[in-house]
């Protein structure tokens, strides 16, 4: 099955400064990338997400990369904030059958923005 | 909207006794996902739903643990008996044949 390593596993930034967080993963099949942001007492949330027919995506502050050659992808945030400070998860699948993919998460970061 | 929706957020119970978490997915959405969360394993997919229908329950610890889909709208996880190793916090997550999973708050269990 499919294995996701992620890393660091903390990070700490000053505001206002970039923050990096790295994947990579095993199955040459997966095809679907998303981040999900944690803060804490709450449920993981969508933040973005990449196709394998996309090297790069942005979101305002948010971009991720993909290189399927590699196999990695990355989560890059510009300008940090404190309210970035959270814990992160990247993810892959594969579509299986049924309508619905199956997550495998990385094991996440924890992202500190010090102000 | 009101998102996924899971009671009780936070169970307290002694070892052996039953325990059932339960989920109300959005509206609309045909799958159904249930997760846990440690800090030793991170977070783990235990079973998920299609229509109603478990599809792959691969990741159910072991017979201790089962999950149920009676309608759209409606989906529990039952553990009997608990132990302490149980111990976690219980996502359940939705989406409509799409990638985009929403999760709920989470259920935060202690099995003393």
């Amino acid at each position: 099955g499919e294995n996701v390593e992620q890393h660091p596993s903390t990070l700490s930034v000053q505001e206002g400064d970039s923050a990096v967080i790295k994947c990579t993963y095993s199955d040459s099949a997966s095809n679907y990338f998303p981040w999900y942001k944690q803060e804490l007492g709450k449920g993981p949330q969508l933040i973005i997400d990449i196709r394998s027919n996309v090297g790069e995506k942005k979101d305002q502050r948010i971009a991720v990369t993909l290189n399927k050659t590699a196999k990695h992808f990355s989560l890059h945030i510009t300008e940090t904030q404190p309210e970035d400070s959270a814990v992160y998860f990247c993810a892959a699948s594969t579509r299986t059958g049924g309508s619905a993919r199956q997550l495998t998460f990385g094991s996440g970061t924890q992202l500190t923005v010090l102000p | 909207d009101a998102g996924v929706i899971q009671s009780p957020r936070h169970e307290v119970t002694e070892m052996g006794q039953e325990v059932t978490l339960r989920c109300k997915p959005i509206s609309g959405h045909n799958s159904l996902f249930w997760y846990r969360q440690t800090m030793m394993r991170g977070l783990e997919l235990l079973i998920y739903f299609n229509n109603n229908v478990p599809i792959d329950d691969s990741g159910m610890p072991e017979d201790r643990f089962s999950a149920k889909m009676p309608n759209a709208s409606f989906s529990t996880l039952k553990i009997q008996p608990s132990e302490p190793r149980d111990s976690a916090v219980y996502f359940c997550a939705s989406c409509l044949s799409t990638d985009t999973q929403y999760f709920g708050p989470g259920t935060r269990l202690t099995v003393l």
